[in-house]
């Protein structure tokens, strides 16, 4: 069983339409990210929020928008996206790097959203 | 900036016996964190070990362990027994200190695609 809860698993999705993927952990955990992979690919980092609040935000097109509405909840809004945007989009959470016994805590993926733009 | 390399895009292994993945880096800090992490068709990534670059015992876990050669800048995964839960795509990643950052960012190389074959 995954700690961090994405859905939906499958997403297909027109060009001209407005979707949400949405991310859920309940681990306390304060740091939450979004990866981007391509298909036999490494994740590639888009953003991550820390205690509810854009930290970095890798040079992402605009028709991505990150929102962080609290601790335990990360979405993605997804607009007028491009078919070279399909991928699997993974959610990942870490605890806060500096508590105590924290520094070497790896990350927590979800089981990612297939995302398919036609 | 660091960069992290996998030279065996695909091994295979049979069922029972020993494989070792090779992963180098290249980084000009001294204090970091390596990782391996799997990931099976299911699609999420889970973390298999972690090494932190100050400890010079190399970790174990369970049938898997790392050899970790810090001058060479050298990360191996040998998997011991391998079954066939194993195959999966393997990425190893490197973090730096957070640095008084909550956060941390993963480097990942290109992976390798691990088939234990029966």
């Amino acid at each position: 069983d995954t700690e961090v809860t994405q859905t939906p698993k499958h997403l297909v999705m027109g060009m001209t339409n407005k979707k949400s993927l949405k991310c859920e952990q309940h681990m306390g955990h304060r740091a939450m990210y979004w990866y981007k992979q391509k298909a036999k690919k490494p994740p590639e980092l888009m953003f991550v929020y820390s205690y509810e609040k854009l930290s970095i935000n890798e040079s992402v097109p605009s028709r991505f928008s990150p929102e962080c509405p609290n601790s335990s909840l990360l979405n993605l809004h997804l607009h007028a996206l491009q078919p070279e945007d399909s991928a699997l989009y993974l959610c990942a959470s870490s605890q806060d790097l500096r508590s105590q016994g924290a520094y070497n805590s790896p990350l927590h993926f979800g089981n990612g959203t297939r995302l398919t733009v036609t | 900036a660091q960069t992290v390399t996998q030279s065996q895009p695909e091994m295979s292994v049979q069922e029972a016996e020993t494989v070792t993945l090779s992963c180098t880096y290249d980084t000009s800090e001294n204090n970091y964190y390596l990782f391996w992490y799997k990931q099976p068709p299911s699609r999420q990534m889970i973390l298999v070990i972690r090494q932190e670059a100050y400890k010079q015992q190399n970790a174990t876990e369970n049938r898997f362990s790392v050899n970790f050669q810090k001058a060479a800048k050298s990360f191996s995964l040998k998997i011991s027994d391998s079954q066939l839960g194993d195959t999966a795509m393997y990425f190893c990643a490197f973090r730096r200190n957070a640095g008084g950052t909550s956060y941390g960012k993963l480097t990942f190389g290109q992976g390798t695609i691990l088939t234990v074959h029966p």
